[in-house]
């Protein structure tokens, strides 16, 4: 089956330790996003890429870190320099389908910070 | 600004129709999203619309379009209680790339 996976489903970080995120997609997009969601807030942008080996920042990315290497894979680091990093964060892929460009979701991993 | 806005809260009873409603900022934007979100899930794409259209049907959704007024609403006919989910409008930005905009989420209760 063809889809987004994301993982772990829950994690927890101590304050001052950077944690790394999985987000892989075989669905062969070409874009890949990082979203941060929070109670009462709609979906805020961190990072997204384009292609392979290229990635811009969103509009809340002080405190993230993300690479792309492979098509298929697109972590992000919460680094400890972000200071409020518990959240719900999901990731999304698309490639341009002629007229839309429909965002397809992973299942999203909850961070909290102790 | 960017801020694309819905109500937080909306509560019917099972067999009701419920009608979501987003306003939105960019009167340039090409589409037009809404997504469900289940409890502890990711998004999932319900329906769109085009902007040069008003209306949109699919199944037990209608989806309506205000270019004028940059207001779009979702109507779900006879709800079920597996409709109760959070719903958020998107609307798409051309900066290069398809950049999404999300509003605030609408959480849809339906009660037997």
């Amino acid at each position: 089956d063809g889809g987004i996976t994301q993982s772990p489903k829950y994690l927890f970080r101590k304050e001052g330790q950077n944690v790394t995120l999985s987000c892989e997609q075989n669905l062969n997009h070409d874009a890949m996003y990082w979203y941060r969601q929070d109670p009462g807030q709609g979906l805020r942008l961190i990072y997204y890429s384009q292609i392979v080996n290229d990635f811009q920042k969103g509009d809340i990315a002080e405190g993230y870190s993300v690479s792309r290497e492979k098509k298929e894979s697109f972590p992000l680091t919460v680094t400890s320099a972000q200071k409020n990093p518990t959240a719900f964060y999901l990731c999304a892929s698309s490639s341009p389908s002629g007229r839309r460009d429909e965002q397809f979701f992973g299942p999203g991993t909850r961070l909290t910070v102790l | 600004g960017e801020d694309v806005e819905q109500s937080l809260f909306l509560s019917v009873r099972e067999g009701d129709s419920s009608v979501i409603n987003c306003t939105y900022t960019d009167s340039s934007s090409t589409y037009l999203y809404w997504y469900k979100q289940e409890p502890g899930a990711g998004l999932q794409l319900l329906t769109y619309i085009f902007s040069n259209m008003d209306m949109k049907q699919d199944q037990r959704l209608t989806v309506l379009l205000n270019k004028k007024d940059k207001h779009l609403s979702l109507r779900i006919a006879d709800t079920q209680t597996g409709d109760s989910a959070i719903y958020f409008c998107a609307e798409s930005k051309n900066t290069g790339f398809q950049k999404l905009v999300f509003g605030t989420g609408t959480r849809l209760l339906v009660s037997p």
